[in-house]
């Protein structure tokens, strides 16, 4: 398998540009999670999905994000317009629920490698 | 809500024996995870308590108390490659959240 495959592994954009994150998920799980992680906050959780739903998108800094997830294959994280607080790494994260339904016990998170995000 | 503590740094001596303290509050615990993220990477998982007690596994052991919002991962006989970050994270019973502690850097000395 080839694990969550994220894409760009790096980006540098101009502030007020609209910048899309793409995710695919390992294939048949069914939980995805969008993060971002900075020095001073850490690993922050942003949005996720449960069979491509959004269950909770309190995490989400402002109006300027979204997240889609139009099939179980692949997710975008868009901000628009882009801002220098939003530089960060954002990870993308899956998970297979156990048989019990929800995130059961024990489902570990697969981590993809990340997108570093500058916007200068 | 939930919040998770851990300690900032930590600096420990190869071949050594080092604890990663972590304490939380939440509402609805459903387990506790740890793991490890070197620089630069992706965190990668270490291990899971969801009941009280140690979980080993090799040179890493992981310790829960859920009447203390309590758990340690303890690492023996370091490494240098051992040198990483070291997230805690708690996942809520009520929504499935799973929510990092800003983690641990941990140095080892030769």
């Amino acid at each position: 398998d080839a694990g969550v495959i994220q894409s760009p592994r790096h980006e540098v954009t101009e502030m007020g540009q609209e910048v899309t994150l793409r995710c695919k998920p390992i294939s048949g799980h069914d939980y995805l999670f969008w993060y971002r992680q900075t020095m001073m906050r850490g690993l922050e959780l942003l949005i996720y999905f449960n069979n491509n739903v959004p269950i909770d998108d309190s995490g989400m800094p402002e109006d300027r994000f979204s997240a889609k997830m139009p099939n179980a294959s692949f997710s975008t994280l868009k901000i628009q317009p882009s801002e220098p607080r939003d530089s960060a790494v954002y990870f993308c994260a899956s998970i297979l629920s156990g048989i019990s339904g929800g995130a059961g016990r024990g489902d570990t998170q697969y981590f993809g490698p990340g997108t570093r995000l500058t916007v200068l | 809500g939930q919040n998770i503590d851990q300690p900032t740094e930590m600096t420990a001596t190869e071949g050594a024996i080092v604890q990663i303290n972590c304490t939380y509050q939440t509402s609805g615990f459903n387990g506790l995870f740890w793991y490890q993220q070197h620089a630069g990477e992706a965190p990668t998982f270490l291990s899971y308590n969801v009941l009280d007690g140690l979980e080993e596994k090799g040179r890493f052991s992981s310790f829960l108390s859920r009447s203390k919002g309590y758990s340690y991962l303890l690492l023996k006989e370091l490494q240098m490659k051992d040198s990483a970050s070291y997230l805690c994270a708690v996942r809520d019973r009520r929504d499935d959240k799973i929510i990092f502690g800003k983690g641990t850097r941990l140095h080892i000395l030769p």
